[in-house]
């Protein structure tokens, strides 16, 4: 079975430092995305970056950045900078060949002025 | 700006009293998805509709049912709801089911409250 484990389920970071949240996968498949969503208190869940399996270049987006270890199974984010706004829970998220999302637990990140 | 769009945001019912969900899209994607997400909880797929093709979860309770009358809308009925149903609803869109069409785009949720 195809799982997602996030083993960090709170986080804190103060402003404008530098913060990584874990994420482990594990499955069979060799093709294969992941995902990084971001969902602020009682605000819509984003899509903060996205990342192809078969890509060995890490993804980046502005002040966020993936570490892609494909052989270790794993999709750690990176947030430089943090800023308030940040402040929210990050879900990661797989999919393989299929419609279905495996999403992990989750991490509360709070970023502290 | 494309995107998805739900509709309440907040609905609160009775026990025991139907209530539907609704959400549209302006995306033009094939695929719609319903979710349910408890408290700090990551979301738990429904169902979700490819074009007309409907698709059951096999966890889903028999309470929940789902219309897409056309592309760009979709409901969620609760027939009877419980106290245990309530939650935070998410509709979500992706182009397809195929590789390099399943990023999922969300809506803003519906939080339903049951008394």
């Amino acid at each position: 079975a195809q799982t997602v484990t996030q083993s960090q389920p709170e986080m804190s970071v103060q402003e404008a430092e530098t913060v990584t949240l874990s994420c482990t996968y594990d499955t069979s498949e060799n093709n294969y995305y992941l995902f990084w969503y971001k969902q602020p208190p009682s605000r819509q869940m984003i899509l903060v970056i996205r990342q192809e399996a078969y890509k060995q270049q890490n993804a980046t987006e502005n002040r966020f950045s993936v570490n892609f270890q494909k052989a270790a199974k794993s999709f750690s984010l990176k947030i430089s900078d943090s800023q308030l706004g940040d402040t929210a829970m990050y879900f990661c998220a797989f999919v393989s060949g299929t419609y279905k999302y495996i999403f992990g637990t989750g991490t509360r990140l709070k970023v502290l002025a | 700006d494309a995107m998805v769009i739900q509709n309440p945001r907040y609905q609160v019912t009775q026990f025991g009293k139907p209530v539907t969900l609704s959400c549209s899209q302006t995306l033009n994607h094939n695929v719609m998805y319903w979710y349910q997400q408890k408290s700090s909880q990551a979301p738990k797929l429904l169902f979700h509709y490819y074009d007309k093709d409907f698709n059951n979860e096999a966890d889903t309770p028999d309470n929940f049912q789902s219309r897409r009358p056309n592309t760009s809308f979709c409901f969620l009925d609760i027939r009877s709801p419980g106290l245990g149903d309530a939650a935070m609803y998410l509709c979500a869109t992706s182009r397809g089911r195929l590789a390099d069409q399943e990023t999922q785009y969300f809506g803003p949720g519906t939080r339903l409250l049951v008394l």
